[in-house]
């Protein structure tokens, strides 16, 4: 157990749905990271959270959004849903943004595998 | 941008020997750091080592070692004794420092996928 939980592990749902994906960092991490794993594009980097506010955003659609609340946790919405949307959802977390440098060591979840039908 | 590039899509070796997997990047950077995760088939992504590009000494984690070359921008890894359970897909990964705002988001390589046959 990495210390990083994601829910749900699996979701199957039809093109055009909308769908939230939940993470809880490692205690005392500050920030989280939200990566998109598929066949062709490898990890894609999504966006990152740094203690609520929004740090550094990544190749991420207009169609997803994601917010980290006071207790830190965090979740991707995922909205329109595409065949291509089907991927592995991974949140990571580490303690970065303390001092803002440092070898930070991102801890990932086990994923979040979405089907989209 | 940073990228990083992992030019052997799949390798194989035999229990007990020696594999080396190859990584380059790019960057214009000069303090960085370089991670290898590994991602067996339970899908998790799992820290393997990583190296300080200021430390030229190069990492080592049991069975594991890098050859960090800086100026080639070059950055190897080494598994020793390979065990059955070493059979996964390998990420090379590659972050940046900053001291204010920025990210210290990872960038991946598209994999290796390493087999240990026995």
């Amino acid at each position: 157990d990495s210390g990083v939980t994601q829910t749900p592990k699996h979701l199957i749902t039809a093109t055009g749905q909308r769908v939230t994906l939940r993470c809880s960092p490692r205690s005392g991490d500050l920030s989280v990271y939200w990566y998109q794993q598929s066949l062709d594009q490898g990890l894609q980097f999504l966006i990152q959270y740094y203690n609520g506010e929004e740090r550094a955003k990544g190749n991420i659609l207009e169609r997803f959004s994601a917010q980290q609340f006071p207790d830190l946790h965090s979740e991707l919405n995922l909205s329109s849903l595409e065949l291509g949307d089907s991927a592995l959802y991974f949140c990571a977390s580490s303690v970065v943004g303390v001092l803002g440098s440092g070898a930070n060591v991102l801890t990932f979840g086990a994923g979040s595998r979405l089907t989209v039908l | 941008a940073q990228t990083v590039t992992q030019s052997q899509p799949e390798m194989s070796v035999q229990e007990a020997e020696t594999v080396t997997l190859s990584c380059t990047y790019d960057t214009s950077e000069n303090n960085y750091y370089l991670f290898w995760y590994k991602q067996p088939p339970s899908r998790q992504m799992i820290l393997v080592i990583r190296q300080e590009a200021y430390k030229q000494q190069n990492a080592t984690e049991n069975r594991f070692s890098v050859n960090f070359q800086k100026a080639a921008k070059s950055f190897s890894l080494k598994i020793s004794d390979s065990q059955l359970g070493d059979t996964a897909m390998y990420f090379c990964a590659f972050m940046t420092t900053t001291f204010q705002g920025g990210s210290e988001k990872l960038v991946f390589g598209k994999g290796t996928k390493l087999t240990v046959n026995p």
